[in-house]
């Protein structure tokens, strides 16, 4: 099984950077996703990452280091819209497409 | 229209009740999930299928039951209904055949609160 840690809740101004770390433990690691969820919302698909480096896709890029059983989510030029809660997914190797989710960070965008 | 469709979007009913929870999909996926969500625990597996003919145990399945009726329907059934069964419940699939991604997409949810 995975032992997946983020941080609770974190805060930020509208227009500025906000990182979301996210550290995990895993017997066979074979993927981490990062999902986005507005409050009552189904989760919503960001990004993937398997491999270690960075995987940029317009405002929101994602890290992977597999050594050090970290991932960060990275939200720039954050806009209202981008208040919301990030959930952190692992995979592993033996775990045949199931995931083990984080219980998400709540970002909130102050005007 | 919506690739996975859930069905009640909300539910309240009380403690002893049987209770079923449906959730179509139109992606043509094989595999479909089933989660629950409460507050500061993140989602939570309760069964899984990876095709018609294969079901498994999740993370919390005590409590609940699964039919795959077809590939396109999963539905949920929790038998006698009780109060910490209250929670918000996604459906969820993904496609082996899309390469190693194999992403997960979800469905609306349905809010259950069980009196």
């Amino acid at each position: 099984g995975q032992n997946i840690d983020q941080p609770t809740e974190m805060t930020a101004t509208e227009g500025a950077i906000v990182q979301i770390n996210c550290t995990y433990q895993t017997s066979g690691f074979n993927g981490l996703f990062w999902y986005q969820q507005h409050a009552g919302e189904a989760p919503t698909f960001l990004s993937y990452n398997v491999l270690d480096g960075l995987e940029e896709k317009g405002r929101f890029s994602s890290f992977l280091s597999r050594s050090k059983g970290y991932s960060y989510l990275l939200l720039k030029e954050l806009q209202m819209k981008d208040s919301a809660s990030y959930l952190c997914a692992v995979r592993d190797a033996d775990s045949w497409g199931k995931l083990q989710f984080g219980a998400g960070t709540q970002v909130v965008v102050t005007p | 229209d919506a690739d996975v469709t859930q069905t009640p979007r909300n539910r309240i009913t009380k403690t002893g009740k049987r209770i079923m929870l449906e959730c179509s999909q139109t992606k043509g996926h094989d595999r479909m999930y089933w989660y629950r969500q409460d507050p500061g625990l993140g989602l939570r597996l309760i069964y899984y299928s990876f095709d018609v003919k294969d079901i498994n145990k999740g993370e919390i399945s005590d409590g609940y039951s699964v039919s795959r009726q077809a590939q396109a329907k999963f539905s949920l059934s929790l038998e006698s209904a009780i109060p910490n069964q209250t929670a918000l419940y996604f459906c969820a699939t993904s496609d082996t055949l899309a390469g190693a991604t194999d992403t997960q997409y979800f469905g609306p949810g349905t809010r259950l609160t069980v009196l």
